[in-house]
């Protein structure tokens, strides 16, 4: 199946800073990429849908300024969390769509620890 | 607006043996798809296996086979043979047709392999 890079991995930061999260297709465009957030022992929530060149659009609840999305190119997209507080602490997961086989590969998701 | 529902939060199955995990939807829409995916302690989401809704046969891979009941709105999954690599969260989730659709996913199984 074809590949999604997540990076960082493992991320840890201090409250009230910013942390930045890629999300690469490595052996397709997607033109879609979506990201997710999953609490330990729940399923996947989405947050956002992310279009290659326009604007993300948000799931209810989301705060668009606090998750910033950017989707500059059909190979990546970046998940910001601005002025992270400890309430942020979570595991996210982006997802790119493959438009061929209309199918979502996931990255390994990022582990998000703000103290 | 499409609901998974996965009646299962926990599973076992004994190594070599045949275990099958339920999960039923409701759509009003008639073209969709349906797919598996694992969740292993990696956390890494991987597919698993997919389902066209305008297919009747039901999907295979391997080991894995779905029984698919349009009319009931019914998707389980089906592990032969199963092996200790099996052991983790599967999700059964949903995707509507015709583009940028978003995928709804359900709450999980965590499935345990008994040696």
């Amino acid at each position: 199946g074809a590949v999604v890079s997540q990076h960082p991995s493992w991320v840890i930061c201090k409250s009230g800073t910013s942390v930045k999260i890629e999300c690469r297709s490595l052996d397709f465009q997607a033109t879609t990429m979506f990201w997710y957030r999953q609490f330990p022992k729940q399923s996947l929530m989405l947050m956002a849908t992310s279009n290659e060149g326009s604007k993300a659009t948000y799931e209810q609840g989301v705060e668009k300024d606090k998750f910033l999305i950017n989707h500059a190119s059909l190979t990546l997209s970046t998940l910001t969390v601005t002025s992270a507080h400890p309430e942020d602490s979570s595991f996210y997961i982006c997802s790119a769509r493959d438009l061929l086989w209309n199918i979502q590969y996931f990255g390994a998701g990022t582990r998000l620890s703000v103290l | 607006a499409q609901t998974v529902t996965q009646s299962q939060p926990e599973m076992s199955v004994q190594e070599a043996e045949t275990v099958t995990l339920s999960c039923t939807y409701d759509t009003s829409e008639n073209n969709y798809y349906l797919f598996w995916y694992k969740q292993p302690p990696s956390r890494q989401m991987i597919l698993v296996i997919r389902q066209e809704a305008y297919k009747q046969q039901n999907a295979t891979e391997n080991r894995f086979s779905v029984n698919f009941q349009k009319a009931a709105k019914s998707f389980s999954l089906k592990i032969s043979d199963s092996q200790l690599g099996d052991t983790a969260m599967y999700f059964c989730a949903f995707e509507g047709s015709g583009g940028y659709q978003k995928v709804t996913f359900g709450t999980g199984t965590k499935l345990q392999v008994i040696p």
